[in-house]
């Protein structure tokens, strides 16, 4: 059982805007950088979001981050079928002394 | 190209043994800290462990702890995850990934993963 929670999924039509939530504590997201990973599966994960709000390079800046207090969020504008896909936030949380990762979100293009 | 290939999945019997591979290139393999992170069926990705660059220090998840290791060869670009007295709940897909070396964890690239099934 994650200690971060997203919602189970969301979905919109394409062209259009997601957000994806992810609430925490102090112990993980209040007091550590949240990072956002896009899963296929049966492929590997892909880095989207780093350091709450930062884009490794090749990521489009239709994906952003944000973090207030003890939750952050995943925005996707101009969504695009190739988006749909498991999301998932992921920080440092400082009790546990472990990474723990969200309950993930599916996206669904309408 | 940046890549990671992981290998050594399988089926084993409850109690038994397995050891990961992950192979590294594309990159100085001995400069990043590396990770393994697990996706049950059906279920979330789950951190597993964590190695620094030169293999002197690890960490693991409750869930791994007494059970699995994690180690490095850096002159041959490998990662490793031993893991011993397999349970059914050890089940998953598991991935090897590098992290980022920015202010805290971050994975940023990651392998296909290799699949463990644990059943009699």
């Amino acid at each position: 059982q994650s200690v971060l929670t997203q919602p189970p999924s969301v979905s919109a039509a394409p062209g259009q805007k997601v957000t994806i939530s992810c609430s925490g504590s102090s112990s993980n997201i209040g007091n550590n950088y949240v990072s956002w990973y896009q899963h296929l599966p049966g492929t590997a994960p892909k880095l989207l979001i780093y350091d709450n709000n930062k884009r490794p390079s090749g990521i489009p800046d239709r994906f952003s981050g944000s973090k207030s207090g003890t939750s952050a969020t995943l925005g996707i504008t101009g969504l695009q079928t190739g988006d749909e896909a498991d999301y998932y936030c992921g920080t440092w949380d400082s009790s546990l002394s472990v990474y723990v990762f969200g309950t993930g979100t599916k996206v669904t293009v309408l | 190209e940046v890549q990671l290939v992981e290998s050594g999945g399988g089926l084993v019997q409850p109690g038994g043994s397995l050891r990961l591979s992950c192979a590294a290139s594309g990159f100085t393999f001995s400069s990043y800290w590396m990770h393994w992170v697990r996706q049950a069926p059906g279920k979330g990705l789950v951190w597993v462990s964590r190695i620094n660059s030169d293999g002197s220090s690890t960490s693991y998840a409750d869930s791994a702890k007494g059970r699995f290791t994690i180690s490095r060869d850096n002159a041959k670009n490998t990662l490793y995850l031993q893991m011993n007295s397999l349970r059914a709940e050890d089940t998953a897909v598991y991935y090897c990934a590098r992290d980022y070396g920015g202010n805290e964890w971050a994975f940023d690239i990651w392998g296909q993963g290799t699949m463990v099934t644990v059943s009699s």
